[in-house]
């Protein structure tokens, strides 16, 4: 079983619209949680850090449920530029471990 | 100012042969780490260093040797190369704090490695 699951997609959605991606992982003692994102033939970048109480950056927002093991991303309003992979990270014994990837392909 | 660079960014060889990919951090961080990122996506952990010792050697051949002469360089020697070598292998960086729950990776451009 991986310790990093995502529906990989493809998630082709209009301008504007409003995506949620999925994740789920093995480890219940995992420490901490990211969402990277990476755009094609480029590096992962982180895009934000994911905190037990939620957390929101402008049209992002990310959910840990801890209990039910799973990383929500939601992003509001979606951009052109917001085409991309989206990879779940979680850490554990101070190793990370990537899930797949979803892709976002998001249409005029 | 790159935070983290790989040299070379395209590297296209023979089978058999050897080669090495060198990775740089300027960002004082103590850990580096060896990612290959294949044809399907998937970014797996190769190696990792702490302060030039060696933390992960997750199952990989041992024809690749890391190699970390000093905490902001962590080079990636590959002996006779095979056809499933190609992909594209990142290098990153990040910052332990007495060895719990790490802070976030900073990846370099990556190495397109091809093997013909």
């Amino acid at each position: 079983r991986k310790e990093v699951e995502q529906d990989p997609g493809p998630f082709n959605v209009p301008e504007g619209a409003t995506v949620a991606f999925n994740c789920t992982y093995s480890n219940s003692a995992s420490q901490s949680f990211f969402w990277y994102r990476q755009d094609c033939r480029k590096e992962p970048k982180l895009l934000m850090s994911v905190y037990s109480s939620g957390n929101e950056d402008g049209r992002f927002t990310a959910q840990l449920n801890r209990a039910s093991q799973y990383i929500s991303l939601l992003i509001r309003d979606s951009k052109l530029s917001d085409s991309a992979t989206y990879l779940c990270v979680v850490n554990y014994r101070n190793q990370f471990y990537f899930g797949t990837g979803t892709s976002l392909t998001v249409i005029p | 100012d790159t935070a983290v660079s790989q040299t070379p960014k395209y590297l296209v060889t023979q089978m058999g042969n050897d080669k090495s990919i060198k990775c740089e951090q300027n960002l004082g961080h103590d850990t580096m780490y060896w990612y290959k990122q294949d044809s399907k996506k998937f970014l797996k952990i190769m190696f990792s260093y702490n302060n030039k010792e060696l933390i992960i050697n997750e199952t990989v051949p041992n024809r690749f040797s890391p190699k970390s002469p000093d905490k902001a360089h962590l080079n990636l020697h590959i002996n006779s190369l095979e056809l499933g070598d190609s992909a594209v292998y990142f290098c990153a960086s990040s910052q332990e704090y007495g060895r719990v729950a790490v802070e976030t990776q900073y990846f370099g451009p990556g190495t397109r490695l091809l093997v013909l």
